[in-house]
């Protein structure tokens, strides 16, 4: 079936340090599915960070960016420069592209703690 | 823009008592999904509906849980004879269209469900 895997947590990172949190996909059912990035920041509820549905392009936002690679079925997030906000707990997930298949397939989640 | 709308935040209920949670979408969206979140099983989907209309429930334990749309403005998840492995945390979506390269999802900020 279709899964998602991603870096288990939880995760520290000091400020300023560069991050990855890796993304693997398996998409047996979707022959072209999109890609997201969701985050929880503390004390609120679940937002889109980032998307792409195109193989091959790169998303961006906040400072995060992520590659949508097919050869690899990987969408890696990664930030060169994190920040004490930066703490949360991010899910990457994927979606069908055809109109009547909107579920998306999350990731287990990992939880990032920035240190001062 | 309140965003998705849950109610109640955090409910309560004994072995074998009914549960209904309550979801109101984003005004002019279209599509209603519902989710559960759990220690062990991270991020399921559940079902969604798309103009009120059920498109898929392939997420939902095939006894005790229901969910129906019955207008635009609010969507309930029922659990007949709840079991303490219905203990979860309960989302809810909406977004403006569904599947496609928009499928962005607007979450609300769940239900906590004891089962005692």
């Amino acid at each position: 079936g279709d899964s998602v895997t991603q870096t288990e947590g939880p995760v520290t990172v000091s400020e300023s340090e560069s991050l990855i949190i890796n993304c693997t996909y398996s998409a047996t059912s979707i022959a072209y599915p999109n890609l997201f990035w969701y985050v929880r920041y503390p004390g609120e509820g679940l937002q889109l960070l980032l998307k792409v549905i195109t193989a091959g392009q790169k998303g961006s936002s906040r400072g995060f960016e992520a590659t949508y690679n097919k050869e690899t079925t990987s969408f890696h997030l990664q930030k060169a420069s994190v920040q004490e906000s930066d703490s949360a707990v991010y899910y990457c997930a994927l979606g069908r592209r055809n109109y009547n298949q909107g579920k998306l397939i999350f990731g287990q989640g990992t939880k990032l703690s920035i240190k001062p | 823009n309140a965003g998705v709308i849950q109610t109640p935040r955090h409910k309560v209920t004994g072995k074998g008592q009914e549960a209904t949670l309550w979801c109101e979408p984003i005004s002019g969206h279209s599509a209603v999904f519902w989710y559960r979140q759990t220690i062990v099983q991270g991020l399921e989907f559940l079902t969604y509906f798309r103009n009120q209309a059920p498109i898929d429930d392939s997420g939902m334990p095939k006894e005790r849980f229901s969910a129906q749309m019955p207008n635009q403005s609010h969507s309930t998840l029922k659990i007949q004879s709840t079991q303490p492995q219905d203990s979860a945390v309960y989302l809810c979506a909406s977004s403006p269209r569904t599947g496609g390269a928009l499928a962005e999802q607007f979450f609300g900020p769940g239900t906590r469900l004891t089962v005692l």
